[in-house]
């Protein structure tokens, strides 16, 4: 079966400076890795998606994603976070042996400190 | 494109009462999915739909929860009665593939009182 993880609850950086929010997931099959954030009273956005190709993917607002599948990971970073990057970040995978809906992760709580 | 819209964006609702929740999908999109978020549980998937079919419905909570897709353009989410732990915030998403990502709706926030 497929799953996800996200070890962090919440993540706090200062801005301007790097952030990482960890993912790592669990399929038995290809896996197709998402990226979304959630806003205050707001539903989730999509921010980038790994298929296959190129490890390394380029979402909105500056955030990239690096596909890892020795580690299976497939954390999201941004080289210079913004005050504006405060939200709640969900990981999600879908293993192509197991249907196509996704698996989301418990979310991140990311803070970007002034 | 206006993406997924869900009405009412708020509810409140005395426990005992029937909910119906609305949504409806980017247009050519094929598949539907509702969602429940609390605190407790994060984000849970309740039913979805593939060409208006229900696929799998194993995480409807129990027989008080119903979910209808009559037309490609249109899925009503049903609680009768409702409880107060129901009281959450539901979701409406759409895709137009299996590669594709998920399109959200704003949500509904769900009060049983």
């Amino acid at each position: 079966a497929q799953s996800v993880a996200q070890p962090e609850d919440q993540v706090n950086v200062a801005e301007g400076n790097p952030l990482t929010v960890k993912c790592t997931y669990s399929v038995s099959g290809n896996p197709y890795l998402f990226w979304y954030v959630q806003y205050p009273n707001r539903g989730l956005q999509f921010l980038l998606k790994y298929i296959t190709g190129d490890n390394l993917v380029k979402g909105s607002y500056g955030f990239e994603a690096e596909f890892n599948k020795s580690q299976t990971s497939f954390h999201l970073k941004k080289p210079s976070a913004l005050v504006s990057d405060s939200a709640l970040y969900f990981c999600a995978v879908r293993d192509d042996n197991y249907g196509q809906n996704f698996v989301f992760g418990p979310g991140t709580r990311l803070s970007v400190l002034p | 494109d206006a993406g997924v819209i869900q009405s009412p964006r708020h509810e409140v609702t005395e426990m005992g009462q029937e909910v119906t929740l609305r949504c409806k999908p980017i247009s050519g999109h094929n598949s539907l999915f509702w969602y429940r978020q609390t605190m407790m549980r994060g984000l849970e998937l309740l039913i979805y739909f593939n060409n208006n079919v229900p696929i799998d419905d194993s995480g409807m909570p129990e027989d008080r929860f119903s979910a209808k897709m009559p037309n490609a353009s249109f899925s009503t989410l049903k609680i009768q009665p409702s409880e107060p732990r129901d009281s959450a915030v539901y979701f409406c998403a759409s895709r137009a593939a299996a590669n594709y990502g998920y399109t959200f709706g704003s949500g509904t926030r769900l009060t049983v009182v």
